[in-house]
C-alpha cells in the first residue's frame, strides 16, 4: 500500500521559500512507471496542478506556466522523497499542498498525501 | 479560468442517477479521470481511463466520453455519494495536468 506522508512549514512570509517534503513508502521515486506531482486547492483556483519530477532512465521536470519561474519539485532517492520549493510567495500562494502519485498515466493522480495547509503571511 | 469546465453544483434524489460532466477541447483528445472530495480530506481518483474503477471504488460510478464533453455517470447514488467532484486531464497544450472547477453534488 502505498502511503505519501507531506511535512513543512504551515507559515510562510511574503517573498520568502515555500518548501515542502514529501515521503514515500510502498513505491520508489526512481519508479520508471510512476510521477510524482505536487496539487494545490484554494477557494479562488480550485485545483491546480504545480508540476512533477520523474525518472525514465533520467530525471525530468514539467512546471505548470503560472508557477514555472519560481517552482523547483527534486527527488531525494536516498529518502525516497521528493520536494517542492516555491520561491518569492504573495498571499496569492496561500492553499492547501498535496503531493500525488499518478501511475495509469501521467494526471490520474491515485495516491495522495495527507495535504498541508500553508499560509502566506507576515 | 479552467480549461476544463463543470457545472457549478447539481442534485440527484436517493437512489437515482445522476451525470456530472465536464467539457474542454483536450477531451477530444485525451480521457477525463474523475475525484470525489468529501469536506476536509484529500481527493480520491473514482474513474481513469476510459472507465476504469480504482480497487475499492463502487460499481455504480462509470466513466463515459463524447466530443469534447466527458461524464461522470452515479447509477443508484447513495448518501455517502454527497460530495466534490472534480475532473481532469491534459491541457490543450497536452504536456500539463488541468483540472475543472469541481461539481458539488447534493443527493436529496
Amino acid at each position: 500500500q502505498v502511503q505519501l506522508q507531506q511535512s513543512g512549514p504551515g507559515l510562510v512570509k511574503p517573498s520568502q521559500t515555500l518548501s515542502l517534503t514529501c515521503a514515500i513508502s510502498g513505491d520508489s521515486v526512481s519508479s520508471n512507471s510512476a510521477t510524482w506531482n505536487w496539487v494545490r486547492q484554494s477557494p479562488s483556483r480550485g485545483l491546480e496542478w504545480l508540476g512533477r519530477t520523474y525518472y525514465r532512465s533520467k530525471w525530468y521536470n514539467d512546471y505548470a506556466v503560472s508557477v514555472k519561474s519560481r517552482i523547483s519539485i527534486n527527488p531525494d532517492t536516498s529518502k525516497n522523497q521528493f520536494s517542492l520549493h516555491l520561491n518569492f510567495v504573495t498571499p496569492e500562494d496561500t492553499a492547501v499542498y498535496y503531493c500525488t502519485r499518478a501511475t495509469s498515466s501521467d494526471y490520474d493522480f491515485d495516491c495522495w498525501g495527507q495535504g498541508t495547509l500553508v499560509t502566506v503571511s507576515s | 479560468s479552467s480549461e476544463l469546465t463543470q457545472d457549478p453544483a447539481v442534485s440527484v434524489a436517493l437512489g437515482q442517477t445522476v451525470r456530472i460532466t465536464c467539457q474542454g477541447d483536450s477531451l477530444r483528445s485525451y480521457y477525463a479521470s474523475w475525484y470525489q472530495q468529501k469536506p476536509g480530506q484529500a481527493p480520491l481518483l473514482v474513474i481513469y481511463g476510459k472507465s476504469n474503477r480504482p480497487s475499492g471504488i463502487p460499481d455504480r460510478f462509470s466513466g463515459s466520453s463524447s466530443g469534447n464533453t466527458a461524464s461522470l455517470t452515479i447509477t443508484g447514488a447513495q448518501a455517502e455519494d454527497e460530495a466534490d467532484y472534480y475532473c481532469n486531464s491534459r491541457d490543450s497544450s497536452g504536456s500539463h495536468v488541468v483540472f475543472g472547477g469541481g461539481t458539488k453534488l447534493t443527493v436529496l
